[in-house]
């Protein structure tokens, strides 16, 4: 089955650490994008890539730095620059760039900051 | 004005009634609109596309007003389980940047 693959679930670090979240996809989408959730809050855009090889910013970049050196892949990491990196993160892809093209999300990774 | 804006609810409402949702936006230029539907502690999981000419998917229909700057999305029939958070997005940027509303929670009581 084609989807978009998140790992780990959860995961845990101490402060002052750099962590990378993994994102993976088989849909053969050209678009990906990663989102910070905070409870009780809607989605905030953190990067997204059209293409491979290049990135925008979304609305809340700093602290966060991405590649896309494969079409299938877009990882997310999380720098000590980040002040409060504690959040549920949605990585998410789309067909193309197409007006009526939507997303489509993995299950989420739960981030923990100590 | 901020970007978007969408009341957080939460709308309580009783079994088999009907519910309507607004989100208005900012950006004029936006193109490509869609709702989702999130439940509690899950990713989002697309509800349906909002076209210039409105669409109905069964007990849901979807209407974008572009002179005023907003989408609406209606529930018919309320059932228990469309209780969860409804979220608009709407795409700028060429349709490429996704931005997304912060949410109407929907309680359906019986």
């Amino acid at each position: 089955d084609g989807g978009i693959t998140q790992s780990p679930k959860y995961l845990f670090r101490k402060e002052g650490q750099n962590v990378t979240l993994s994102c993976e996809q088989n849909l053969n989408h050209d678009a990906m994008y990663w989102y910070r959730q905070d409870p009780g809050q809607g989605l905030r855009l953190i990067y997204y890539s059209q293409i491979v090889n290049d990135f925008q910013k979304g609305d809340i970049a700093e602290g966060y730095s991405v590649s896309r050196e494969k079409k299938e892949s877009f990882p997310l990491t999380v720098t000590s620059a980040q002040k409060n990196p504690t959040a549920f993160y949605l990585c998410a892809s789309r067909k193309d760039r197409g007006d009526n093209s939507p997303l489509h999300f993995g299950n989420g990774t739960r981030l923990t900051v100590t | 004005r901020k970007e978007v804006e969408q009341d957080p609810g939460p709308f309580n409402v009783p079994e088999g009634a009907t519910v309507a949702f607004n989100c208005t936006y900012s950006n004029s230029a936006s193109q490509s609109f869609f709702w989702y539907r999130q439940d509690c502690r899950k990713e989002p999981k697309l509800l349906m596309s909002v076209y210039s000419s409105g669409n109905e998917d069964g007990r849901f229909t979807a209407q974008l007003n572009r002179a005023s700057q907003y989408i609406s999305l209606l529930i018919r029939d309320s059932k228990l389980s469309d209780s969860a958070t409804y979220l608009c997005v709407w795409g700028t940027g060429g349709g490429n940047k996704l931005t997304f509303g912060t949410g109407t929670q929907l309680k359906v009581e019986l």
